[in-house]
């Protein structure tokens, strides 16, 4: 069973606020990713680590920037927060097999 | 190019019933694999089944199916006996090579009583 964590849960905070939204995995593994995903649509990749000290930027462009300094921790931060950031996102972390396993995701509203 | 498609927004099945979820990719690559992933309504996405190109036999997880058919190029989703917990959205995803997972669009499954 996977053990990936996200907090907070949910978030509401105002524009142009400086966020972190915290994810950390237990089960060792070097891949770890953070996704957005508007209600019912398809997830878009936004940041991914292939382990300490590496971090890449995914298809969709983002004003979020990543860190990776330790391999169970990888927080997703927005130094201004905006309304167009409203969404879900969803970190990840990544076996040999490369199954990626999801962690229950942070839903923000940016008032 | 889009690399996953999944053309039912929506489908609606009869409890107890199998149900059918449809997905095609796009690749050269020999070396790939295939995810199906289930999402509710509360937003977390849940690993189904996972089947890699070369594996000969269609990979099965309790009611899971993966309909595995290589030169067509598609990785159906059988859920057989679908229960009510079975609603949500459902995705389909592709990683080759040393490329990113990409997902499709999702299914939406409503299962009626």
């Amino acid at each position: 069973e996977a053990d990936i964590y996200q907090t907070p849960r949910y978030l509401v905070i105002g524009t142009g606020k400086k966020i972190t939204l915290e994810c950390s995995q237990t089960m060792g593994h070097d891949k770890m990713y953070w996704y957005q995903q508007d209600p019912g649509m398809e997830l878009h990749l936004i940041h991914y680590s292939y382990g300490v000290n590496s971090t890449e930027k995914g298809d969709l462009s983002s004003e979020s920037t990543v860190s990776r300094i330790r391999t169970e921790h990888f927080p997703l931060t927005l130094e201004s927060a905006r309304p167009s950031h409203t969404s879900q996102y969803l970190c990840a972390s990544s076996d040999l097999q490369e199954t990626q396993y999801f962690g229950p995701g942070t839903r923000l509203l940016v008032l | 190019a889009q690399k996953i498609t999944q053309t039912q927004p929506g489908m609606f099945v009869q409890e107890k019933e199998a149900v059918t979820l449809d997905c095609t990719y796009d690749t050269s690559d020999p070396s790939y694999g295939l995810f199906w992933y289930k999402q509710p309504s509360s937003g977390e996405m849940i690993f189904l089944i996972y089947q890699g190109s070369y594996d000969q036999q269609n990979a099965t997880e309790g009611r899971y199916s993966l309909n595995f058919q290589k030169a067509r190029k598609s990785a159906n989703l059988v859920i057989s006996a679908s229960q009510l917990g079975d609603s949500a959205m459902y995705f389909c995803a592709m990683r080759e090579g040393g490329e990113d997972m990409r997902f499709g669009a999702g299914t939406r499954l409503t299962v009626k009583p």
